[in-house]
C-alpha cells in the first residue's frame, strides 16, 4: 500500500482562511516533502522538511514533522482562489525514491 | 533554465501503433524519473535512471520502453499500448544520483496518453 495516507481526502474553504492537511506514513524516512498539483499538470514542490527537523516554514506555507507520531501536516495561511489545487506529501525512505501519499484536493472559493 | 520540457502535451493513439514521449532537463540533473498517473490518484514510479543507466524498473510491462540517450534526455516508447494505459505521464529530474539522500525532484507539465 501507499506509504503516505492524507486527510482529509477533500476540503472546501473561503479565501483567507487557512487551510490545514495532514499526512501519515509507515516506515522510517530521510525526508518528507510537500507538493502541489493544479488540474492535470505538473507536481510543484512546495517545501522539504527532513528526519531531524520539525518545523518548517515558506511564505504562507508551514509544515511541522513528527517522527515519532510518523506524521507530517501542511498549514497554508490566508488562503487564496490560486491556491485551489491538489496537494500530495511525499516520502523519501531510500535515497530519491519518492513514495505519494493519495493527495488531499483544496477548494479555496472567492 | 529551471524546467523539465515534455513533449508532447497530448497523445492519442491506437493498440496497434509506436510512439515515443519525451523529457529534458538543462540543470545538470543526475537522476530522472518517470511517472504513471490515473485521474485523482497520486503518480506510481515507473522508471528511474541515473547518472544515464537504469536502475529501477518498478515491474512494468515491455510495451513501456524506456531511454536515455545522454544526461539531459529521456524518452518513453510506447508499443501496444492498452486502454488501461490511458494516463498522465509525467517526467522528473533530480539533482542527486539514486539512492542517495534525496532532495526536490522537478516535474514536467506532463504528457496526457488516450490508447483507443
Amino acid at each position: 500500500s501507499q506509504q503516505g495516507e492524507e486527510d482529509p481526502q477533500a476540503l472546501s474553504i473561503q479565501e483567507g482562511e487557512n487551510a490545514t492537511m495532514n499526512c501519515s506514513y509507515k516506515t522510517s524516512i530521510n525526508n518528507l516533502q510537500w507538493y502541489r498539483q493544479n488540474s492535470g499538470r505538473g507536481l510543484v514542490h512546495l517545501i522539504l522538511i527532513r528526519s531531524n527537523e520539525r518545523e518548517k516554514h515558506s511564505g504562507r506555507l508551514r509544515v511541522t514533522l513528527d517522527t515519532s507520531k510518523k506524521s507530517s501536516s501542511l498549514l497554508i495561511t490566508a488562503s487564496r482562489a490560486a491556491d485551489t489545487a491538489s496537494y500530495f506529501c511525499a516520502t523519501d525512505a531510500y535515497g530519491s525514491r519518492l513514495t505519494f501519499g493519495e493527495g488531499t484536493q483544496l477548494t479555496v472559493n472567492p | 533554465d529551471t524546467e523539465v520540457t515534455q513533449t508532447p502535451k497530448h497523445l492519442v493513439m491506437g493498440m496497434t501503433n509506436k510512439k515515443s514521449l519525451k523529457c529534458e532537463q538543462h540543470m545538470g540533473h543526475r537522476a530522472m524519473y518517470w511517472y504513471k498517473q490515473k485521474a485523482k490518484k497520486p503518480p506510481e514510479l515507473m522508471f528511474v535512471y541515473s547518472y544515464e543507466k537504469l536502475s529501477i524498473n518498478e515491474s512494468v510491462p515491455s510495451r513501456f520502453s524506456p531511454e536515455c540517450p545522454n544526461s539531459s534526455l529521456l524518452n518513453l516508447h510506447l508499443h501496444a499500448l492498452q486502454p488501461e494505459d490511458s494516463a498522465l505521464y509525467l517526467c522528473a529530474s533530480s539533482q542527486v544520483g539514486w539512492g542517495r539522500a534525496g532532495d526536490e525532484q522537478f516535474f514536467g507539465p506532463g504528457t496526457r496518453l488516450t490508447v483507443l
